[in-house]
């Protein structure tokens, strides 16, 4: 029944490793995304994927990527982790960029 | 520089209270407005979405919206202590339809 689902739940690693964040969504939306919370709880867009179109904010450094195997999916990826990467991810799905939920979220540590 | 403003508390307030929730944004070209609230560990939930000038009530909540004035509030009648969490405000804007989000105010209704 769950309607964003993310896995892992917890990732622990060292710097300049690489991993992967997954994100499925059973709600049949268009529309996903990745969005970062840091330490102090602010909330922060870093891409969204609609119809195959990109969008990234352009903060993100290009470590970061994206990858959208289908409507369905986003996961992330992270290449050379460093120590400010360490954060919460959270995907989330909308349709037509309209009211968007949230997956339980993913709590990265990087040391 | 598109920002979401929300005094970022702490607010208490009694239970049985109305607690008042506010948020300014700076994009005049915005479109949708959202407060979510986040639980400590837990992932943004939605609980109120408005898209034009003036009130709308939702059980216990009421959101508000003054596009001249970029300002929307969120009113939680009856506080319990089940309310107890953070609020965000989110603001939807810009060709890319991202939404930005305000630091969000921490709200504690004492029994």
């Amino acid at each position: 029944d769950t309607a964003v689902s993310q896995t892992p739940k917890y990732l622990v690693t060292q710097m300049g490793n690489d991993k992967s964040i997954k994100c499925e969504q059973n709600l049949g939306h268009d529309t996903m995304y990745w969005y970062k919370q840091d330490s102090k709880k602010f909330l922060k867009i870093m891409f969204s994927y609609n119809n195959k179109e990109l969008i990234i904010n352009e903060t993100v450094p290009n470590r970061f990527s994206p990858k959208s195997p289908d409507k369905a999916h986003l996961n992330l990826h992270i290449n050379s982790l460093e120590l400010g990467d360490s954060a919460v991810y959270f995907c989330a799905s909308s349709q037509d960029f309209w009211e968007q939920f949230f997956g339980p979220g993913t709590r990265l540590t990087v040391l | 520089q598109k920002e979401v403003e929300q005094n970022s508390g702490p607010l208490s307030v009694p239970e049985g209270a109305i607690a008042s929730l506010n948020c300014t944004y700076s994009d005049r070209g915005s479109q949708s407005f959202f407060w979510y609230r986040q639980y400590s560990g837990k992932s943004p939930e939605l609980i109120m979405s408005i898209y034009s000038n003036g009130d709308k009530e939702d059980g216990r909540f009421t959101a508000q919206l003054n596009k001249a004035s970029q300002y929307v509030s969120l009113l939680i009648r009856d506080s319990q202590p089940s309310d107890s969490a953070t609020y965000l405000c989110a603001v939807l804007s810009g060709s890319a339809r991202q939404l930005t989000f305000g630091s969000g105010t921490q709200l504690t209704v004492l029994p």
